[in-house]
């Protein structure tokens, strides 16, 4: 299949260790968030999300931060495993009723065994 | 199937062309919407529907796209006289707003058209 992310930013981790991804976003006004992880050859798929009246969510494995004074969200994989290499892109909706997502320009995450 | 379906799953057009890619949205979402992606980039918003009405198409390129959801399920976009820069994959994502769900979008596995 195709290869998504081919100049994007590259984290390279060891298996087990923690993951973050960092991306900022680019409106104050955005009120809901989340986290899609893009294997090659695959759409995006979700892995969380965080609506603005809160600044930590977990899931398995997953945790989301967000900072809403510099607009930063980060994701956090604990225990990262060779199945988590992927594309992982941020999105936000800009709060009207559209439902419209802008997403990040993504993180290549590279899981060494 | 219960995920968002789309096909064809791989396009190759000569320029001048004009396709058609079909999105078939998980089976009851009110909202459906197209995204297009260049190679390393992020989806990048197209069009909305929200059952029948396309209440949003602020997103397309050009008057060469056009989408349409005429019975409020399955989706078509259209790309007239394709264009070497029309080259990207096509997302489909939907929603259910109507049942208290939340906003997540559901994507599809996407259609890679390439203009040659």
């Amino acid at each position: 299949g195709e290869s998504v992310g081919l100049h994007l930013p590259t984290l390279s981790v060891q298996e087990g260790d923690n993951s973050i991804i960092n991306c900022a976003y680019s409106n104050s006004a955005s009120d809901y968030f989340i986290w899609y992880k893009q294997e090659s050859g695959k759409g995006p798929q979700f892995i969380i999300d965080i609506r603005s009246n809160m600044d930590k969510r977990q899931g398995q494995r997953v945790t989301v931060l967000l900072n809403k004074t510099v607009k930063h969200l980060s994701l956090q994989i604990a225990a990262t495993q060779p199945g988590d290499s992927a594309v992982y892109f941020c999105a936000e909706n800009m709060g009207d009723s559209s439902y419209k997502l802008i997403f990040g320009s993504g993180t290549r995450l590279l899981v060494r065994p | 199937g219960a995920g968002v379906s789309q096909s064809p799953r791989y396009k190759v057009a000569k320029r001048g062309q004009d396709v058609a890619l079909r999105c078939d949205p998980i089976s009851g979402h009110v909202s459906l919407f197209w995204y297009q992606q260049a190679l390393g980039q992020g989806p990048e918003f197209l069009t909305y529907f929200q059952n029948e009405a396309q209440l949003d198409k602020s997103g397309l390129p050009s008057d060469r796209f056009f989408a349409e959801r005429p019975e409020g399920s399955v989706s078509t976009l259209k790309i007239q006289r394709t264009q070497q820069e029309d080259s990207a994959v096509y997302l489909c994502a939907s929603i259910n707003i109507l049942h208290g769900g939340t906003d997540t979008q559901y994507f599809g596995p996407g259609t890679r058209l390439t203009v040659l």
